[in-house]
């Protein structure tokens, strides 16, 4: 059963500090999505990728967030530096068409 | 105006019980309609995708009007696992983007 896995599941980082997530895609799926919840806001899209090329990522703060996609494989959603208003649940989510399939998420506490 | 909305409930409901939840979206240009499910502390799950012409899994019915730009879903004989928040989701194909509603929470008493 094919799922989406994302790294680390948890992560209590201090203010300024660097974070990188890890999203590996189901294998096959050309899209990929990054996507962040919290109570107030809910499900908002970060950015996505189509074929490993970056298409829309107008919803993520250019100034402390990048997204990557260094191969197939692999996605990455980094924040330098970190604040405490970055907390909240970060999804990846991979699919072909519109159908998509979420990872499990990254809950990240910033302090 | 927020693209997707949602009544957020909470929708509490007897074990049995037929509830209804419905959606409206902004965009008339949208192309793809879904029903997402997410349990508490877990990822969305998509539960149905919505067509014009509606369509039933068991004891879910989704149904889409495009003129009044309006999605519902009907849950009938409701169960305690039914319990979640339901997110409808609007997609513009051209893109892949899916956009979500913040979600209605549906609470199934004993």
């Amino acid at each position: 059963d094919a799922r989406v896995t994302q790294t680390p599941r948890d992560k209590v980082t201090e203010m300024g500090q660097e974070v990188t997530m890890r999203c590996q895609p189901i294998l096959g799926h050309n899209t990929v999505f990054w996507y962040r919840q919290t109570m107030m806001q809910g499900l908002e899209l970060l950015a996505y990728f189509r074929n490993r090329a970056p298409l829309d990522d107008s919803g993520m703060p250019k100034d402390r967030f990048s997204a990557e996609m260094p191969d197939a494989t692999l996605a990455t959603l980094k924040i330098q530096p970190s604040e405490p208003r970055d907390s909240a649940v970060y999804f990846c989510a991979s699919g072909l068409a519109d159908t998509q399939y979420f990872g499990p998420g990254t809950r990240l506490t910033v302090l | 105006r927020k693209e997707v909305e949602q009544d957020p409930g909470p929708f509490n409901v007897p074990e049995g019980a037929t509830v209804a939840f419905n959606c409206t979206y902004s965009n008339s240009a949208s192309q793809s309609f879904f029903w997402y499910r997410q349990d508490c502390r877990k990822e969305p799950k998509l539960l149905m995708s919505v067509y014009s012409s509606g369509n039933e899994d068991g004891r879910f019915t989704a149904q889409l009007n495009r003129a009044s730009q309006y999605i519902s879903l009907l849950i009938r004989d409701s169960k305690l696992s039914d319990s979640a928040t339901y997110l409808c989701v609007v997609a513009w194909s051209a893109t892949n983007k899916l956009i979500f509603g913040t979600g209605t929470l549906l609470a199934v008493q004993p």
